[in-house]
């Protein structure tokens, strides 16, 4: 069974706060991303990675980075958490495209992070 | 401009009975599409995909059925149970992209005893 596994499920910071957010997955999958979630707008992309120390920028990078420095491991980072940075968050692990391995994504349980 | 679109964001159908959760899509380049299925509190956890060279994709109760030339694809569950009230999100790639998917905003089914 894949298993992605979240560093925090809740998490509360102050504004100005660095958050990080930890992510493992046991698949060995090339693949990883993190997403943050919504309502009304469903999983949106932040960054992801193919490789390690490869990274990508998704559709909403602005205020985030992130660092891959093992495999399995896939952090995201919040360098000075804002109040509009509340939300779900979601790393999920993949197969690369070509290989002929399943395509579809296997996500962590999430962090629900608050920023006040 | 979302690139894949879910218009009823929600859905409530007897149990037993069949439930449709529909997704458009505005990008012709689009050739993978998959749904998950979220319970509060956890992850998406993948459902079924199906391939633009199909129209049509079938796992147990569960059926994905593909319009290429509306871009439109629809899940049918038969038949529906309460365990299956969730939020369902849609997501769609292009293969030159490859890695990435474009989730839609989810329809949140509720099944009724």
């Amino acid at each position: 069974d894949v298993k992605v596994t979240q560093s925090s499920r809740y998490l509360v910071k102050r504004t100005g706060e660095k958050v990080f957010l930890e992510c493992v997955q046991d698949m060995d999958h090339e693949n990883m991303f993190w997403y943050r979630q919504d309502p009304g707008l469903g999983l949106r992309l932040i960054y992801f990675s193919y490789d390690v120390k490869m990274k990508e920028k998704g559709d909403i990078p602005e205020g985030y980075s992130v660092s891959r420095e093992k495999k399995e491991r896939f952090s995201l980072i919040l360098e000075s958490a804002s109040t509009n940075q509340t939300s779900m968050y979601l790393c999920a692990s993949s197969f690369l495209p070509g290989t002929g391995k399943p395509l579809e994504q296997y996500f962590g349980p999430g962090t629900r992070l608050t920023v006040t | 401009d979302q690139q894949v679109k879910q218009n009823s964001p929600s859905l409530s159908v007897q149990e037993g009975r069949i439930s449709i959760l529909n997704c458009d899509y505005t990008n012709s380049m689009f050739d993978y599409f998959l749904w998950y299925k979220k319970y509060p509190a956890e992850g998406p956890t993948f459902l079924i995909s199906i391939s633009s060279i199909k129209d049509k994709n079938e796992d147990g109760r569960f059926t994905v059925f593909l319009n290429k030339s509306a871009k439109h694809l629809s899940l049918h569950i038969v038949p529906s149970q309460p365990g299956d009230s969730a939020v369902y999100f849609c997501a769609a790639s292009d293969g030159n992209y490859g890695q990435n998917f474009v989730f839609g905003p989810g329809t949140r089914l509720s099944v009724l005893p």
